[in-house]
């Protein structure tokens, strides 16, 4: 079992739909990061958090750590939010650990 | 302001040739340094990290290896490449204070070998 694990793998939809991307982790955790990789492979960060939410204009994202477990949404989807989320678990001060990714796409 | 810079952003080469993939950091000093591999279709796996001039820390037995020649550069190399060494490899960094820091990424090389 991964020490990371997201879920959907996948997932399509239309444009404006609210999206949700999950993130459980079995480790203990000094930060999470969400991450987005566009097609190109480049990867930015969007958050890192250690507690509670934080949003970033139409992103928010969650985490409790007493459950290990973390969100990503994203209200009002637009077709230039297809892309790779990753989540990434610091283990520690030097190690991150990756989720397998989810491949989202908003069709206009 | 900390950037990294990662080269070259694509790279074909053929079976059995040699690689160097280089990455250095500016704008901070002592970083934490990683090499990731996503092989098509996979999630990144971390390769190597490093937390300083010379100290490398292996996560996977494989073809590759790494070097820290000076504290903000971090380089990726094979002897001799392998048809499974083909993918896309990543530098990151961040700092080494533990707990609830940033982690920055390089755009990354896509190697394909051949």
């Amino acid at each position: 079992k991964n020490e990371v694990e997201q879920s959907p793998q996948n997932l399509t939809a239309q444009e404006g739909e609210f999206i949700t991307i999950n993130c459980s982790y079995s480790v203990g955790i000094s930060a999470l990061h969400w991450l987005q990789q566009h097609p190109g492979g480049g990867i930015v960060s969007l958050f890192m958090l250690s507690s509670g939410k934080k949003k970033h204009g139409r992103l928010i994202a969650t985490i409790n750590i007493q459950e290990k477990h973390s969100s990503l949404h994203i209200t009002a989807s637009h077709p230039r939010d297809s892309a790779v989320y990753i989540c990434a678990v610091k283990v520690g001060a030097q190690k991150l650990v990756f989720g397998q990714g989810t491949r989202l796409t908003i069709n206009p | 302001s900390q950037t990294i810079h990662q080269w070259p952003a694509t790279l074909v080469q053929p079976v059995g040739s040699p690689l160097s993939l280089e990455c250095t950091v500016e704008g901070t000093s002592n970083p934490n340094l990683y090499w990731y591999r996503q092989a098509a279709g996979r999630g990144l796996q971390l390769l190597f990290y490093s937390v300083g001039i010379g100290q490398i820390s292996s996560e996977v037995p494989q073809n590759l290896s790494a070097s820290r020649p000076q504290d903000r550069q971090f380089i990726l190399s094979s002897k001799k490449l392998l048809l499974s060494d083909s993918g896309f490899y990543l530098c990151a960094w961040s700092t080494p204070t533990g707990y609830g820091t940033e982690a920055f990424f390089g755009q990354g090389t896509r190697l394909t070998v051949v």
